[in-house]
């Protein structure tokens, strides 16, 4: 029962294009939902995050849109470089009505930004 | 300066033989996590910690057993280890709080039970 489902396993993407990595969730008490980035060998490193307030959030190169009735969310990487090749790993946290701030996470989708 | 630390990096051995995985987070958070990373790569929380006290206790077996001297330590020990246990375990460490709960994950220990 995957409550955050990433359901491309890779991505690749020509430098300079942009990069769209997708995410479904099915758990309707998400409402704060977040991106991480990971090296291998090293552990996941937080990109960017956003509240089930926003249907938008910008950082620089990246941006994440959120979809409530759609229950999706996609991260866009603007413009791809190759120190992007990664994988990504999309996360949700419920509502703190819910007494927990428990991080489930997405599968991952490896992106491959191609020189 | 690493920010969330965990030793060993590498840990290779025997099924039935009990080991320890030691974090430790210098950014002044109150909240610390074990994860595991399985061989199909997913992220699963196994235990959190707020200020020492076990708040998120997934369904893992009683042979892993966390513990907390203080709020900057959080480590892991595993008893009887099986073939099945073998996968990378993270770290990550944050501040309990609705909305920003950004955690930051350590390096990741490399366990295989052979």
């Amino acid at each position: 029962d995957q409550q955050v489902k990433q359901n491309s396993p890779s991505l690749s993407v020509q430098e300079g294009r942009i990069s769209i990595l997708n995410c479904d969730y099915t758990n309707s008490m998400f409402d704060y939902f977040l991106w991480y980035k990971k090296y291998p060998a090293e552990g996941p490193t937080f990109l960017i995050s956003i509240s089930s307030i926003k249907d938008k959030n910008e950082d620089g190169r990246f941006t994440v849109f959120l979809n409530k009735s759609a229950k999706h969310l996609s991260l866009h990487i603007v413009p791809s470089q190759p120190g992007d090749s990664a994988v990504y790993f999309c996360a949700a946290i419920p509502y703190s009505g819910a007494g927990s701030y428990q991080l489930t996470f997405g599968k991952g989708t490896k992106l491959s930004v191609i020189p | 300066d690493t920010a969330v630390s965990q030793t060993p990096k590498y840990l290779v051995t025997q099924m039935g033989n009990d080991k320890s995985i030691k974090c430790e987070q210098n950014l002044g958070h109150d909240t610390m996590y074990w994860y595991k990373q399985d061989s199909k790569k997913f992220l699963k929380i196994m235990f959190s910690y707020n200020n020492k006290e076990l708040i998120i206790n997934e369904t893992v077996p009683n042979r892993f057993s966390p513990k907390s001297p203080d709020k900057a330590h959080l480590n892991l020990h595993i008893n009887s280890l099986e073939l099945g246990d073998s996968a990378v375990y993270f770290c990550a460490s944050s501040y309990r709080r609705q909305g920003s709960n950004e955690q930051f994950f350590g390096p990741g220990t490399r366990l295989t039970v052979l």
